[in-house]
């Protein structure tokens, strides 16, 4: 168990809805990162949040936003939602101390399947 | 920009067989790298690291050591076991200040009794 939990688990829907998916770093990380892992682009880096800010975006489609809480726990909201965004979506959490500032701990993930 | 190379599977071995999974990289900067596994059904979990060169991570007999001459971190393990069977991925953080990863495509290994 990584500490990092993420709701729901499994997700289905139908093309143009839109869905949140949770996440909660592991206690006193800071930062939480975003991933898609589907079977033809593999694992993508999405956005991630330091301390409530954006810190980095990577591929994330403009239908796609997240946010990052006070209590630090994170939503990623996809909407207009296409069956190509059926896929595997994983959050991580990093500690903020040196020398393991760059060591992610990944949550179980959410699949999502659209139909 | 920066990337990850991993050979290609499914890779399939007896057990007790030796195991090499190839890792390269292209980085600016002194990236770390890390190999992180995942079990079906699973979350991607972390094997190794090493955060600079020369430096060799290991973990439950796998090992990988950072050449910055050949940009590679390749995985080894001397004898693998049927629970060994899962996907590697190998993985670099970047040095731009957001700690990003970028993942290599994965590598499946299936270990046959």
């Amino acid at each position: 168990d990584s500490g990092v939990t993420q709701t729901p688990k499994h997700l289905i829907t139908a093309t143009g809805q839109r869905v949140t998916l949770r996440c909660s770093p592991r206690s006193g990380d800071l930062s939480v990162y975003w991933y898609q892992q589907s079977l033809d682009q593999g694992l993508q880096f999405l956005i991630q949040y330091y301390n409530g800010e954006e810190r980095a975006k990577g591929n994330i489609l403009e239908r796609f936003s997240a946010q990052q809480f006070p209590d630090l726990h994170s939503e990623l909201n996809l909407s207009s939602l296409e069956l190509g965004d059926s896929a595997l979506y994983f959050c991580a959490s990093s500690p903020t101390w040196a020398g393991r500032i760059n060591e992610q701990f990944f949550g179980p993930g959410t699949r999502l399947t659209v139909l | 920009g920066d990337s990850v190379t991993q050979m290609e599977g499914p890779v399939t071995l007896s057990e007790e067989a030796f195991l090499t999974i190839n890792c390269t990289y292209t980085a600016t900067g002194y990236p770390s790298l890390f190999w992180y596994v995942q079990y079906p059904g699973e979350g991607l979990q972390l094997l190794l690291k090493a955060t600079k060169a020369d430096d060799k991570g290991s973990n439950k007999g796998f090992e990988a050591t950072y050449r910055k001459e050949t940009t590679s971190f390749h995985l080894e393990k001397g004898s693998v076991q049927v629970s060994d069977s899962a996907v590697y991925f190998c993985a670099l953080s970047t040095t731009s200040g957001t700690y990003k990863y970028i993942f290599g495509t994965g590598t499946r290994l299936k270990v046959l009794a």
